[in-house]
């Protein structure tokens, strides 16, 4: 059974501060890793999906790091706005394409 | 992105009674689909595996008898919870994969399916 941590659980950020926050895997077998951005009563949103150690992705204010060796992730978000409020999800992508979940960390940006 | 619809977004049933939720892919074909369940503060808990024109591979601890599943389509995959009880009241969300092997292919969610049973 593979274990995705993430931490911290949730995070309170004043608008205009910049934020990260960490997923865990067992480096082992790692085939893909996936972040969603799951907002309350819409479907997750990918984010990214990063195959390569040392990868570094960006999307806008977010970006991205992978570390397949010491089985970690980090997502950053520079300047938070109170839009960014979501839960965001890490995902180990299993060689039968399955996703196994973090159990996120939950975003909330204060105006 | 590819749009997946799950339906329907909440369902109260009497316990006994069974209930079908249904995830469609409206714009990409799923050979592939997942069926996820949520328990409050805590991940999404992969339940099942489906496969166009096969049976589903269920996780270890999932009833395939309570939780059936069908994938008929390369479009629909269906979740019917049977004879539902109280405790099978959980947060219900389907994903899919369009048909390709890429391990980095982006899955994409239905909206998913509150199911209280009382």
């Amino acid at each position: 059974i593979l274990n995705v941590e993430q931490s911290p659980q949730s995070l309170h950020v004043q608008e205009g501060d910049s934020t990260n926050f960490t997923c865990s895997f067992p480096s082992s077998n790692f085939y893909a890793l996936h972040w969603y951005r799951w907002e309350t009563a819409k479907s997750p949103e990918a984010l990214f999906v990063m195959t390569l150690n040392g990868d570094e992705k960006k999307k806008g204010r977010i970006s991205a790091t992978l570390n397949t060796k010491e089985g970690y992730s980090y997502l950053y978000i520079k300047g938070s706005q109170p839009e960014d409020s979501a839960t965001y999800l890490c995902a180990l992508s299993g060689s039968a394409r399955q996703l196994t979940f973090g159990s996120g960390t939950q975003l909330t940006v204060l105006p | 992105g590819a749009v997946v619809s799950q339906h329907p977004s909440r369902v109260i049933c009497k316990s006994g009674t069974s209930v079908k939720i249904e995830c469609r892919s409206l714009d990409f074909q799923a050979t592939t689909m997942f069926w996820y369940r949520q328990f409050p503060k805590q991940s999404l808990m992969l339940m099942a595996t489906s496969n166009e024109g096969s049976k589903a591979t269920y996780e270890q601890g999932v009833e395939k008898d309570k939780f059936l599943i069908n994938h008929a389509s390369l479009t629909l995959s269906t979740l019917t919870v049977t004879s539902a009880h109280p405790e099978d009241s959980s947060f219900y969300i389907c994903s899919a994969r369009a048909g390709t092997s890429r391990i980095e292919a982006e899955a994409f969610f239905g909206q998913g399916t509150r199911l209280t049973v009382v």
